[in-house]
């Protein structure tokens, strides 16, 4: 089954700084890879996927097959980034999610 | 497009009860997941339905236990509840093609006591 590991549980950034949120996983293959937000008080969300290729809210994920990677990045953290966030392959239509990190983005 | 609705939002129950909690999802979404998520443990699936058959399962016991309607709507059961139940249970719906976004409800928040 498909798994992923996220190191950091919590992670603290100021204002205005970058941000990286670390994805890795363990599988081989061409993997499919989802990051799924929630706010405070808001339901799980899906924040973008690798194969769209595109940028949410300023955010953006690459695939790294070498490293086995697929952190989240964000060249300028706001408050509103402070979330939740879960890396998650998909398998089907059950997903693997990480153990999450949490964000807190210091004004 | 109403979300997805999970009822009720907060239960408690006691050792030894039993629990259904129910999910509505998004109209014309025919797989229903329910995932369990615990500060320890993250987010952990449960099992998926798609037209009123179990498709995947997860790792858990058989006390654990679903189902869906027709009408795609699911119940998830929990029988002889212990302590360690106690955790958000989180629905999810999606069309049921392999590897597309799946839209989750707000949960149900459930304390055994």
């Amino acid at each position: 089954a498909q798994r992923v590991t996220q190191p950091e549980k919590l992670l603290s950034v100021f204002k205005g700084a970058p941000v990286e949120l670390k994805c890795n996983y363990s599988y081989s293959g061409s993997p499919e890879l989802f990051w799924y937000v929630q706010y405070s008080r808001q339901r799980l969300q899906l924040l973008l996927r690798h194969i769209s290729r595109e940028s949410i809210k300023g955010f953006t994920a690459d695939l790294n097959k070498g490293e086995t990677s697929f952190h989240l990045k964000k060249p300028f953290a706001q408050e509103e980034d402070s979330a939740m966030y879960y890396c998650a392959p998909p398998s089907g239509n059950q997903f693997y999610f990480g153990t999450g990190t949490s964000l807190t983005v210091i004004p | 497009k109403a979300g997805v609705t999970q009822t009720p939002r907060y239960l408690i129950k006691t050792r030894g009860q039993q629990v259904t909690l129910s999910c509505s999802p998004i109209s014309g979404h025919r797989s229903v997941s329910w995932y369990q998520q615990t500060p320890g443990q993250g987010l952990q699936f449960l099992f998926e339905y798609f037209s009123e058959t179990q498709r995947n399962k997860g790792n858990f016991p058989g006390r654990f236990s679903g189902r869906q309607f027709s009408n795609s709507r699911s119940e998830m059961n929990v029988s002889t509840l212990e302590l360690g139940d106690s955790a958000l249970y989180l629905c999810a719906s999606s069309l049921g093609q392999p590897n597309t976004e799946a839209f989750f409800g707000q949960g149900t928040r459930l304390t055994v006591v």
